[in-house]
């Protein structure tokens, strides 16, 4: 099976712009996951979807916002960019039904590193 | 609110030799998961090993096992016979059950000496 993708891998943007980022669960997967990754706050939860609907969101503002469409790939969109925002940005996916053992076990992408200047 | 603590920034190991990296976690809920996830300089996070709370039974996977003391919301991870590819930075991660929502420790850098 192919493993969790994301794109772009790279992406350089100014303060004030929108960015859009996308992930490709592995198939057959479900729930999509993000978090942001920086050496300052280490690694934390954006948001996770499963079947096109939110079900858990961290701390984050209302710029960081994400979707998820009916075969699964998931995008997440930040508006206004602030310097705080760059980061690596990491989408994991699992199967998303809980109650099987091993179904909330999430397999990441590779990440998309996003820099703000 | 549930927390993670990784109270090892980096650890160094002769390679072959065992090292342990610790975790503990503060949680009030009974039903949840444990991971250690790792993440070499290539960034992609990898997973390691994985330990469900109700069961007793340490997890291992080939030369990775786990401490898992459930009373004392400790989950350290043991590698044996330490390689140079196991270089990389450790997460623990804990996840309340269900909630798809990993909360991460700040992570303990591995260094393998040759």
């Amino acid at each position: 099976k192919a493993g969790v993708t994301q794109t772009p891998r790279y992406l350089i943007k100014t303060r004030g712009q929108q960015v859009t980022l996308s992930c490709s669960p592995i198939s057959g997967h479900r729930s999509v996951s993000w978090y942001q990754q920086t050496p300052g706050q280490g690694l934390q939860f954006l948001f996770e979807y499963f079947s096109e609907t939110q079900r858990n969101k961290g701390n984050f503002p209302g710029r960081f916002s994400g979707r998820q469409f009916s075969n699964s790939r998931s995008e997440m969109n930040v508006s206004t960019l602030e310097l705080g925002d760059s980061a690596l940005y990491l989408c994991a996916s699992s199967s998303g039904t809980s109650g099987a053992s091993g179904t909330d076990t999430q397999y990441f992408g590779p990440g998309t590193r996003l820099t703000v200047l | 609110a549930q927390t993670v603590t990784q109270s090892q920034p980096e650890m160094s190991v002769q390679e072959a030799e065992t090292v342990t990296l610790s975790c503990t976690y503060d949680t009030s809920e009974s039903d949840y998961y444990l991971f250690w996830y790792k993440q070499p300089p290539s960034r992609q996070m990898i997973l390691v090993i994985r330990q469900e709370a109700y069961k007793q039974q340490n997890a291992t996977e080939n030369r990775f096992s786990v401490n898992f003391q459930k009373a004392a919301k400790s989950f350290s991870l043991k590698i044996s016979d330490s390689q140079l590819g196991d270089a990389a930075m450790y997460f623990c991660a804990y996840e309340h059950a269900g909630t798809y929502k990993y909360i991460f420790g700040t992570g303990t850098r591995l260094k393998v000496l040759a």
